[in-house]
């Protein structure tokens, strides 16, 4: 069994230029989640699917950032016309949701993809 | 507003001392849970452990435990007999629920510590 994976694992591009991350979750998870980590800081929440419906969305995503799960298994971040500030890394978690419950399943995280935009 | 505030930046420990990372969180939920997750230089963050806001028993998992007090609203985590290995940034995590049941993680800012050999 392997864990969540993010591809790639560095990004470097240049400011105005779209970029695409990919998160591939583990296998038979439900639940897919998107957070950004700057330095020095912990990681803040983005985004949130069920499957292939996207059910939550931060006001930190903004008009630029665009995210699918389109067949409710991996899912793509895409930041178009990057800025500067969008530097930062970028962290996939998943988890098994099992409906309605008092105990949230716990997430795992994938080891991110570092981005610097210039 | 739900927060979660680790004071301690950095943390400097010799090999094999005692070392504690504090973790206080507020939140207007009834029911919530807390987590903590180690970050080693890879960057991929390891879950540790999972507690409810029901359940104030202390918890030992070989040279980790964990403190949990409602009344101060604290998450505190020790590591008895640090090792080098154990070098890492540490997330203390506050869960804020989502519309469908599922729930978002809130993060500290992270404490940094090193062992020293």
């Amino acid at each position: 069994d392997t864990g969540v994976s993010q591809n790639p694992r560095h990004k470097i591009t240049k400011r105005g230029q779209n970029v695409t991350f990919r998160c591939d979750p583990i296998s038979e998870h439900n639940r897919l989640y998107w957070y950004r980590q700057t330095l020095g800081q912990g990681p803040e929440f983005l985004t949130y699917f069920q499957n292939e419906a996207q059910l939550e969305k931060s006001r930190l995503l903004s008009d630029r950032f665009s995210a699918e799960r389109p067949k409710g298994s991996f899912s793509t971040l895409e930041i178009q016309r990057t800025e500067q500030g969008d530097s930062a890394m970028y962290l996939c978690a998943s988890s098994l949701g099992r409906g309605p419950t008092l105990s949230p399943e716990t997430q795992y995280f994938g080891p991110g993809t570092r981005l610097l935009v210039l | 507003a739900q927060k979660v505030t680790q004071a301690q930046t950095e943390i400097s420990v010799v090999e094999k001392e005692d070392v504690t990372l504090d973790c206080v969180y507020e939140t207007r939920d009834t029911t919530y849970y807390l987590f903590w997750y180690k970050q080693p230089p890879s960057g991929e963050l390891v879950f540790l452990i999972r507690r409810n806001s029901f359940d104030e028993q202390n918890e030992i998992s070989g040279r980790y435990s964990w403190n949990f007090q409602k009344s101060t609203s604290s998450f505190n985590f020790t590591i008895t007999a640090s090792q080098v290995v154990d070098s890492a940034v540490y997330f203390c995590a506050l869960s804020e629920a989502l519309l469908d049941s599922s729930y978002k993680l809130i993060f500290g800012s992270g404490t940094r510590l090193l062992v020293r050999p």
